[in-house]
């Protein structure tokens, strides 16, 4: 499969512990978008990265939201002392660049729930 | 900030109906996107379009850049097309921004 993967598919977790979502997106891609989405809305941006740069972030992403991508290729998205808000679908997304917007291709999503 | 509108928010059709969504949006842009989002997440990009028409199948795609609106439409319905139907223009520094999107229920 050469789509972009994300894992793990769900995720349940106690309020106040971290947790580590990782993106592997398609291998030529060299943009990257993490994206959260809530049941009835449509996924609001979190970050994006051009190869290892991490080009721009939301108001949504706190402090406690930290994304890498070290080698520009899979990108890691950890929530540090999760709260019951945190409870979402996490998005990944990867694209080409260029200095047109090009074709988003999605991963399957990370659903977390935290209890 | 660009917003993003989309009408209907719920939207249930009989097979074989011809079916419009309809999204408007504040700011210029270059290019709007077109998304469908099955139960379980999965999102598929259907089509981005920067002016006049596209089609795909039974999919035909239009935007009205001097209006900022673009429609959706889906000719001879089919349950298979049940699903969540976004539009998506880009924000600042390249990423998008997605309306609420539109259900669609299509009963046989």
């Amino acid at each position: 499969d050469t789509g972009v993967s994300q894992d793990p598919r769900h995720k349940i977790t106690k309020r106040g512990q971290n947790v580590t979502f990782r993106c592997d997106p398609i291998s030529e891609h060299n943009r990257l978008y993490w994206y959260r989405q809530t049941l009835g809305q449509g996924p609001e941006f979190l970050t994006y990265f051009q190869n290892e740069a991490q080009l721009e972030k939301s108001r949504l992403l706190s402090d406690r939201f930290s994304a890498e991508r070290p080698k520009g290729s899979f990108s890691t998205l950890e929530i540090q002392r999760t709260e019951q808000g945190d409870s979402a679908m996490y998005l990944c997304a990867s694209s080409s660049s260029g200095r047109l917007m090009k074709r988003l291709f999605f991963g399957s999503g990370t659903q977390l729930s935290v209890l | 900030k660009n917003e993003v509108e989309q009408s209907p928010q719920n939207l249930t059709a009989q097979e074989g109906k011809f079916i419009t969504i309809n999204c408007s949006y504040s700011v210029g842009i270059s290019a709007l996107h077109w998304l469908q989002q099955h139960p379980g997440g999965g999102i598929v990009s259907l089509f981005m379009l920067s002016s006049g028409k596209k089609k795909h199948g039974r999919l035909i795609a239009t935007i009205n850049i001097q209006e900022k609106h673009s429609s959706l439409h889906i000719t001879a319905s089919h349950p298979r097309d049940s699903a969540v139907y976004i539009c998506a223009v880009p924000g600042s520094q390249g990423n998008l921004i997605f309306g609420k999107g539109t259900k669609l229920s299509v009963k046989p």
